[in-house]
């Protein structure tokens, strides 16, 4: 399996500055053919499901706020928040996609200062 | 508009075997690059990755509970239903559905359903 490990576990930022949650795989996710990275991030809200926010480590889905970023190429990733808003609050979690299974990362805690 | 919706039992004792099923609509599982997969999410932890399901059948599982799970589909009625056998209290979970299709562009999972908690018990 390929192990996905978040760093932090947690972090606090004050409205409007930025937050920066990374992510690293056991083995590069991404594929040759097409040059694309097979990693998405998704943003958890407390007490609902999991919503899509990135995939192919830097494409935003539809509808999200353009204060989302996605970097990073091979086994190094991260997700930017460029300006935190309240409604941000939530738990942020990277997954693989290159091969199954799907792995996930133990997720991220971002919060308001 | 793709949704899902997971249904089963809330309460499940040790040793029994859960089946849930989803129900989705704005898709068909007999389309090309189509699937369905399933995720849980044990109270205040992470997510766990557990099956995929695609429209050729060919179906995904996570090693650790490859032996204690089966992920089939209904085409008809637009259902995949997930079993895992032997459940323990450690089973007690939100389970998810997914649309995760294998279609360019891929996107994991792009569509989750409302979810639904398990709780195993005696």
């Amino acid at each position: 399996d390929i192990v996905m490990t978040q760093s932090p576990d947690s972090l606090a930022v004050s409205l409007g500055e930025r937050a920066t949650v990374n992510c690293k795989s056991s083995q590069s996710v991404l594929y040759r053919s097409n040059n694309k990275n097979y990693l998405a991030w998704y943003q958890q809200k407390p007490g609902q499901s999991p919503k899509l926010l990135i995939y192919w480590a830097s494409t935003r889905e539809s509808g999200v706020s353009d204060r989302f970023s996605g970097s990073g190429s091979g086994t190094d990733f991260t997700l930017t928040i460029s300006s935190l808003q309240a409604e941000d609050v939530a738990v942020y979690y990277c997954q693989q996609y290159y091969g199954t299974p799907w792995t996930f990362g133990q997720g991220t805690k971002v919060e308001i200062k | 508009q793709i949704t899902l919706k997971e249904s089963g039992p809330t309460l499940v004792k040790p040793t029994q075997t859960l089946t849930l099923t989803c129900t989705f609509s704005g898709f068909s599982l007999s389309s090309n690059g189509e699937g369905v997969g399933w995720i849980r999410q044990p109270p205040g932890k992470a997510l766990e990755w557990l099956a995929l399901i695609f429209w050729d059948d060919d179906k995904r599982y996570s090693p650790s509970l490859k032996s204690r799970l089966t992920i089939t589909k209904d085409t008809s009625k637009n259902q995949v239903v997930l079993t895992m056998t032997n459940m323990d209290p450690v089973d007690t979970a939100t389970y998810y559905c997914t649309h995760s299709a294998w279609i360019t562009p891929p996107k994991a999972s792009d569509i989750w359903g409302q979810g639904t908690m398990v709780t195993v018990s005696s």
